[in-house]
């Protein structure tokens, strides 16, 4: 089944606790991208990835990094998450084609105390 | 991306025909219209999109208007299933980088 797998769904972290939320595709697409919902704000693009190491900024990239070391994986790391990370993050991918119809994971629900 | 008008929430019966609007007045012409839902507790999930001619597909219709400065989301016969969150965004089809700009959407909400 053609899919993008986040881990994990769901993690309590403690501020300053580096953390890395993994995102997997199978469907050998060339963008990944990571979002975050938080309530009021809709979602919000963090890190996007045209290509294997290919990344850059989205709108809100502030203590976040990724990378893309291999076109199916698209990390995400939080070097020293604070409590206004807190929230729900999906990963996402499409093939190159101009219609941009993204695929999403089921989402990481993360809590920074 | 331009910007795109949906009403706040909408409210239909099971087993009826349901209409979601969507204004987009500045909308260019390379830019299409996508259609994604986001059921409770899930990942948004794709639903149509189209460019100029209305679309079908096993989920739902598009129905673009003939000025393209809107568009209707139809869902022809809801589900309980259906209820979720429908976001009408706009994509410009040479487009290179950047995702799509995710709205408030309209919360669809189905009364058995």
């Amino acid at each position: 089944e053609a899919q993008v797998t986040q881990n994990p769904r769901y993690l309590i972290t403690v501020t300053g606790k580096k953390l890395t939320v993994t995102c997997s595709q199978n469907m050998n697409h060339e963008y990944m991208s990571w979002y975050r919902q938080d309530p009021g704000l809709g979602l919000r693009q963090i890190y996007y990835s045209m290509n294997v190491e290919v990344t850059d900024k989205g709108d809100v990239p502030e203590g976040y990094k990724v990378s893309r070391k291999e076109k199916r994986n698209f990390p995400l790391i939080l070097e020293s998450p604070s409590p206004n990370q807190t929230s729900l993050y999906f990963c996402a991918s499409r093939d190159r084609d101009g219609a941009n119809v993204l695929t999403f994971g089921a989402g990481s629900r993360l809590t920074v105390l | 991306d331009a910007k795109t008008t949906q009403p706040n929430s909408m409210e239909s019966n099971e087993e009826e025909p349901v209409h979601l609007p969507c204004n987009h007045s500045t909308i260019s012409g390379t830019d299409y219209i996508h259609w994604y839902r986001q059921l409770p507790s899930q990942g948004p999930e794709y639903v149509i999109h189209g460019l100029t001619s209305n679309v079908n597909n096993r989920m739902a219709s598009l129905a673009i208007a003939e000025d393209r400065k809107s568009s209707t989301l139809i869902l022809h016969r809801a589900t309980l299933r259906d209820a979720a969150v429908y976001y009408c965004i706009l994509r410009d089809v040479w487009g290179g980088a950047d995702g799509l700009t995710f709205g408030k959407g309209t919360h669809l909400i189905i009364q058995p």
